[in-house]
């Protein structure tokens, strides 16, 4: 029973490239979360989704950053055009039921660092 | 929304020696896990306890939903224990708000 999976698990971009992160949910979880971490601090939320659908984006900075989960294949997180600010650990999530009371599996994460 | 802390943020202890993390949380929450964060980044869930207490080894949690908090006991701690403990709760939605963490080391 494999856990959530992420790829790649370190990435490196230059200033102005494109990042694309992926995240595979546990099987049988259709609930996927992706949150960032800073160095030296807890997880932040940025983005819900199920399949097919954005449920909550409300973590996500406005521009640069998007994210969707289709009906085939995993969840993409995307930042255009990153910045070195950008650089942090992303972690991916993913239940069985969307709601609070939910047991959240995290993935590996993702370390993106921003030359 | 809902704030965390965690506390003692930094902890140094020897082989051995057991140990108690805290987490406050400012209101009433549907879902607490307590993570372990090992040196090498990788998130693992230890408890899923929005109250009562449970045990898995030589760790055990208790949350006290009415008054707000939860503890983390770790005895005869090993170097292995090493790394960042988070408590993270959701309230009325989904998402997980997450404390700073408690840095534990354990030394040799």
């Amino acid at each position: 029973n494999a856990g959530v999976m992420q790829n790649p698990r370190h990435l490196v971009r230059r200033r102005g490239q494109e990042a694309r992160l992926r995240c595979s949910p546990m099987k049988g979880h259709s609930h996927v979360y992706w949150y960032r971490q800073l160095p030296e601090e807890g997880l932040k939320f940025m983005v819900y989704l199920q399949k097919e659908n954005i449920i909550d984006e409300s973590g996500m900075p406005k521009e640069r950053f998007s994210a969707e989960f289709p009906k085939e294949g995993p969840s993409i997180l995307r930042i255009q055009q990153v910045v070195r600010g950008d650089s942090a650990a992303y972690f991916c999530a993913s239940s069985p039921v969307g709601q609070g009371t939910d047991t959240q599996y995290f993935g590996p994460g993702t370390r993106l660092t921003v030359l | 929304g809902i704030q965390v802390e965690q506390s003692p943020p930094d902890l140094i202890l020897q082989e051995g020696a057991n140990s108690t993390l805290r987490c406050n949380f400012s209101d009433s929450v549907n879902n607490l896990q307590w993570f372990h964060q090992n040196p090498w980044g990788q998130l693992i869930n230890l408890f899923y306890i929005p109250s009562g207490t449970k045990q898995n080894g030589r760790l055990s949690a208790t949350t006290v939903a009415t008054e707000r908090y939860s503890l983390l006991y770790i005895s005869s701690s090993q170097t292995t224990d090493s790394g960042v403990y988070f408590c993270a709760v959701t309230g009325s939605n989904y998402q997980l708000i997450w404390g700073a963490g408690t840095k534990l080391i354990i030394k040799p």
